[in-house]
Parts: structure tokens; sequence; C-alpha cells
């Protein structure tokens, strides 16, 4: 079946690093995919959704700025944390749907722990 | 608005005995329905989905779900816990004329089998 990589699956980095996380659809094209945040045993908050050859579409109260969204290639979207603070500690999960077929659900990725200390 | 409500945080039950994990939605029109499941640090694995047709879906690891479009509701259920079934459920529902495919999920139930 259709499968979604994320990577890294657990980052640790200082305070004002920035941190690059990868999402790729592995056995189809994906237009759209999805970045959603998730604390602690909370429901996934969607952060934004990235088309692929245009910008991100982002949710009210998301900043775009801080949370760079770059869809370049059918395959591959990557949520860049831009100098990250301790309050950007969550765990962040993208998600993509095969466009040939509408009714299928979407496919998570594992998801990214991310620690800033 | 668009909502789902999973009115549990947490259901606890023996293993062997049946389960049920609730959620309610709220959309215009006709929804597709989806339950997943989240098991630690892990991303979230899909179920089942209601799209049209009958209202009982059976879905993945012997979960199955009724919709009901009077009650707006879509339980999931199982006959038979087992304790590797403990984890974290979501509901999640997009609207038909959502062609972007965004899911509204429900806040979760935490599903806790004992032994």
């Amino acid at each position: 079946g259709a499968v979604v990589s994320q990577h890294p699956s657990w980052v640790i980095c200082k305070s004002g690093t920035s941190v690059k996380i990868e999402c790729r659809s592995l056995d189809f094209q994906a237009t759209t995919m999805f970045w959603y945040r998730q604390f602690p045993k909370q429901s996934l908050m969607l952060m934004a959704t990235s088309n692929e050859g245009s910008k991100a579409t982002y949710e009210q109260g998301v900043e775009k700025d801080k949370f760079l969204i770059n869809h370049a290639s059918l395959t591959l979207s990557t949520l860049t944390v831009t100098s990250a603070h301790p309050e950007d500690s969550s765990f962040y999960i993208c998600s993509a749907r095969d466009p040939r077929k509408s009714n299928q659900p979407q496919h998570f990725g594992d998801g990214t722990r991310l620690s800033i200390l | 608005a668009q909502s789902v409500a999973q009115p549990e945080d947490q259901v606890n039950v023996a293993e062997g005995n049946p389960l049920t994990v609730k959620c309610t939605y709220s959309v215009s029109g006709n929804p597709y329905l989806f339950w997943y499941v989240q098991y630690p640090n892990r991303g979230l694995q899909f179920l089942l989905k209601y799209i049209t047709g009958d209202n009982l879906v059976k879905g993945s690891y012997g979960f199955e779900a009724e919709f009901n479009k009077s009650q707006t509701s879509f339980h999931l259920k199982k006959p038979s816990a087992l304790v590797s079934d403990s984890a974290l459920y979501f509901c999640a529902v997009t609207p038909l004329y959502n062609q972007g495919g965004k899911l509204i999920f429900g806040q979760g139930t935490e599903l806790s089998v004992k032994p």
C-alpha cells in the first residue's frame, strides 16, 4: 500500500537552531501534503497544506515565517522550523493522499519528535 | 462550523470484552468518516472509513464502525478487545465538497485494555 516516510524521527537541538523535517511519498505522487503538530495525548492540529509547485496554505494562527514549507517535487515536502525555541518542541506529523484515489484516506508519516533545549 | 467530538478522553476495557469508542460529527453535507489509531511516538494508522453504502463498516484488526446519520455518529467497535489494542484512537471527517482532503480530527480517545 501507499507509504509516507518522514525524517528524522527524533531531533534534539539548541535554541536558535533551524530544523528541517522531510516528508516523502514513497510509491505515489502527492500533489498535496499536510503538516500537523501534536502535543502529548492531544489531537493533531493542522498547521498547513503543502501544495506542489505553489505556496503552502497556512491555518489561522500559524506563523508562516516560523514554519517554512517547501513542496518542490511531487514526492517531497519539507517543513523548516526556523530559529526554534523550547516552545516549538512538539511532535510533528505529515500526511499525504494519493490524488488518483479520491476516496482513499490520507497516509501518515511516523512523525518527528522535536526537542529544543 | 465543521467539528468532530470524541466525548471520552479514556476508555478502559477488560481483555475479551467488547469495546466502543464514541464519535459524533457536525459537517455540512455528507461526510467522509475515518478512524485512525496511534501508538506511542508513531504516526497515525488507518483503521477504516465510511464513504457511502452499508452503514456498518469493517476495518483492520477486527474493528468495525457504524455510521448513524440521524445521530451523526460513527462509533468504533470491536467484539473482543486485546491488550495490544491499547492506543490512542482518532475519529476524523472530510466534508465531501472539500476536494483538498483536509481532515478534521476529534480530540482522541485513549483506549486501555487490561488483561
